[in-house]
């Protein structure tokens, strides 16, 4: 089925360490976005994409590196981690701008930092 | 800058009960809105959306209106279900590229 693939689906790292959440759209949208969200506080933009070669810092960049070669894939990049990285990270993606369109968002990473 | 308020949860409710879940925004244009919904151990679905003033957005029995005068969203579903149970996100998304702005979701339990 079309959509959007995150993974992996759960990873526990220790502190200091690096790694890469995957996430893949098969739709051809343009546009893609890096979430992550804490109990109680709603989803908070980390980095955003507008088009391959682009991107952009949301709300809560720091910690986190993003790059977008391909349309298909979005990967985050975490080169330290840090317990404050301790949450649920969604991908989303979008066809274009503007105010149709909603987002098509993953299944989420869950990710510990210990 | 641009928010969204939702009403606190968690909101507990009897199976067949009236819902209301309160959504304000905050914009610095003409946004559109969605309803959003979480169910456990999944990503966000899209449930509803209206694009301009008065207009309805309504899904699977919930429905919201846009109305720009109290620049609210509220979500409501008559008569809610036990598979209603999930958390209930209210969005907005301004014009051109920005991207969505979420509220910190609403957790909506639904008892038999």
């Amino acid at each position: 089925n079309a959509g959007v693939t995150q993974t992996p689906k759960f990873r526990i790292l220790k502190i200091g360490q690096s790694m890469t959440l995957q996430c893949t759209q098969d739709m051809n949208h343009n546009y893609m976005y890096w979430y992550r969200q804490d109990p109680g506080m709603g989803l908070k933009l980390i980095y955003y994409s507008v088009g391959a070669g682009i991107t952009d810092k949301g709300e809560v960049p720091n910690g986190y590196n993003v790059s977008r070669s391909t349309t298909e894939d979005f990967p985050l990049r975490l080169e330290l981690a840090a317990p404050s990285q301790t949450s649920v990270y969604f991908c989303a993606s979008s066809h274009q701008p503007g105010g149709n369109y909603g987002y098509t968002f993953g299944s989420g990473t869950r990710l510990t930092v210990v | 800058g641009n928010s969204v308020t939702q009403m606190e949860g968690p909101v507990t409710l009897s199976e067949e009960a009236f819902l209301t879940i309160n959504c304000t925004y905050t914009a610095t244009g003409y946004p559109s809105l969605f309803w959003y919904v979480q169910y456990p151990g999944e990503g966000l679905q899209l449930l509803l959306k209206a694009t301009k003033a008065d207009d309805k957005g309504s899904n699977k029995g919930f429905e919201a209106t846009y109305r720009k005068e109290t620049t609210s969203f509220h979500l409501e579903k008559g008569s809610v279900q036990v598979s209603d149970s999930a958390v209930y996100f209210c969005a907005l998304r301004d014009s051109g590229n920005t991207p969505l702005v979420f509220g910190k979701g609403t957790r909506l339990s639904v008892i038999a």
